[in-house]
């Protein structure tokens, strides 16, 4: 089974602080991706990446960044954490965007700035 | 635009009756279609999915779904609603993205089943 494992499931940050979310997956999948879920709103595309070091904007990409230096793991940035990005965030990898294969997620990781 | 709508954001329904979860979508190209599940403080998971070939899918814990390209549409379906069914499900389409293909997802049903 696949498995997307991130790092943490509960995040408390104060304003400002720099904040890494972290996830892994162990199937050698070429696609990776961030989505942030809100109530209402369903998953919104911060980020994704179809390979090592490549990095695509998704629909909400502002205040975020992402780092993929190995294909197993894909790094989330918030550079400088405000209230407005308290949410759960997902990640999912898909084994390659040519192949008509599902996405696997992570459990999320629910993110407070206080 | 809203790639894929999913129609009602709550759906409740009675232990033992039918389920039925709407999603239409919009996509220029033949789409590839998904329904997942997340139930409370999880990921989500794979119910079903449609590429191509038979337009009826079956998927997992009695679920399925068929695919109507004349109504753009997508829906769910189980014939008896169980109560570990309650949890929130996610319609989604692959869709086109300056050549990246991309999982887009609908806003979300919530499925309340009452005893």
């Amino acid at each position: 089974d696949v498995k997307v494992t991130q790092s943490s499931r509960y995040l408390v940050k104060r304003t400002g602080e720099k904040v890494f979310l972290e996830c892994v997956q162990d199937m050698d999948h070429e696609n990776m991706f961030w989505y942030r879920q809100d109530p209402g709103l369903g998953l919104r595309l911060i980020y994704f990446s179809y390979d090592v070091k490549m990095k695509e904007k998704g629909d909400i990409p502002e205040g975020y960044s992402v780092s993929r230096e190995k294909k197993e793991r894909f790094s989330l940035i918030l550079e400088s954490a405000s209230t407005n990005q308290t949410s759960m965030y997902l990640c999912a990898s898909r084994e390659r965007q040519d192949m008509n294969t599902e996405a696997f997620f992570g459990q999320g990781t629910r993110l407070t700035v206080v | 635009a809203q790639s894929v709508t999913q129609l009602g954001s709550h759906v409740s329904v009675s232990e033992g009756a039918l389920v039925l979860l709407r999603c239409n979508y919009s996509s220029s190209v033949p789409p590839y279609l998904f329904w997942y599940v997340q139930y409370p403080n999880q990921g989500l998971q794979l119910l079903l999915k449609y590429t191509t070939g038979a337009t009826l899918v079956k998927g997992i814990n009695g679920f399925e779904a068929e695919f109507k390209k004349s109504e753009t549409s997508f829906h769910l379906t189980k014939p008896s609603a169980h109560m570990s069914d309650a949890a929130e499900y996610f319609c989604a389409v692959r869709l086109s993205s300056g050549g990246s293909y991309i999982p887009t997802f609908g806003r979300g049903t919530s499925l309340i089943v009452h005893p």
